[in-house]
């Protein structure tokens, strides 16, 4: 069974830099679109990013556009997050999961979330 | 884009059923056949339990279905059980500059 691992939270100051990574050894990678999904503290879900299984075709929201980049290695089976000019609205859990197609469907899979918290 | 509009909560009696409703826009749940709903439990990740707006996946109980009309979706939870308490979340696609946008959520209360 599919299983998303990700990893690279932790804190940072406002203008700083974090990257997040997602990671699964069981399944082709290179076959599936991913997303970035977001939950600030308390609050609900928000889609900011997405990359489709080839990697050459990539979406975000408004809110992080210009600050993240989502880009993946299909010879490590990795997802990656490159997330700059952090600030303190960015703090939240950090989901990676597995689209069921490309660029419409559900997120079929989620990994366990990793926290990023941007505080001085 | 803003977010889909859920009530903020909703409760039932096990064995009860109890449905959640979801507006947006024809912008997107109107448009697209793209809606995706997902339960939440505390300090838990989402979990996928119906898409496409009324297939489950496996393992999903029979117990939830989902609808649409027009610019509003729902889900249904027939015969409440405890475990069913959780926060759930619409999703619809919103089209090829915007991609997705998530429900407000609904806080789903087993009396």
């Amino acid at each position: 069974e599919v299983q998303l691992l990700e990893s690279g939270g932790g804190l940072v100051q406002p203008g700083g830099s974090l990257r997040l990574s997602c990671a699964d050894s069981r399944f082709t990678f290179s076959s599936y679109a991913m997303s970035w999904v977001r939950q600030a503290p308390g609050k609900g879900l928000e889609w900011i990013s997405g990359i489709s299984g080839s990697g050459g075709s990539t979406k975000y929201a408004d809110s992080v556009k210009g600050r993240f980049t989502v880009s993946r290695d299909i010879s490590k089976n990795t997802l990656y997050l490159q997330m700059s000019s952090l600030r303190a609205e960015d703090t939240a859990v950090y989901y990676c999961a597995k689209l069921g197609g490309w660029p419409a469907g559900a997120f079929d899979i989620w990994g366990q979330g990793t926290m990023v918290t941007v505080s001085s | 884009q803003s977010a889909l509009t859920q009530p903020r909560s909703v409760s039932g009696s096990p064995g009860q059923s109890v449905t959640i409703s979801c507006t947006g826009t024809s912008s997107d749940i109107g448009g697209y056949n793209y809606v995706s709903w997902y339960q939440q439990h505390p300090g838990k990740a989402p979990k996928l339990m119906i898409y496409d707006v009324t297939k489950r996946p496996s393992g999903v109980p029979d117990r939830f279905s989902g609808s649409k009309s027009g610019n509003t979706a729902s889900l249904t939870i027939s015969g409440l059980q405890a475990e069913d308490e959780a926060d759930y979340y619409c999703c619809s696609y919103a089209g090829g500059y915007t991609f997705d946008v998530f429900g407000t959520g609904t806080k789903v209360t087993v009396l």
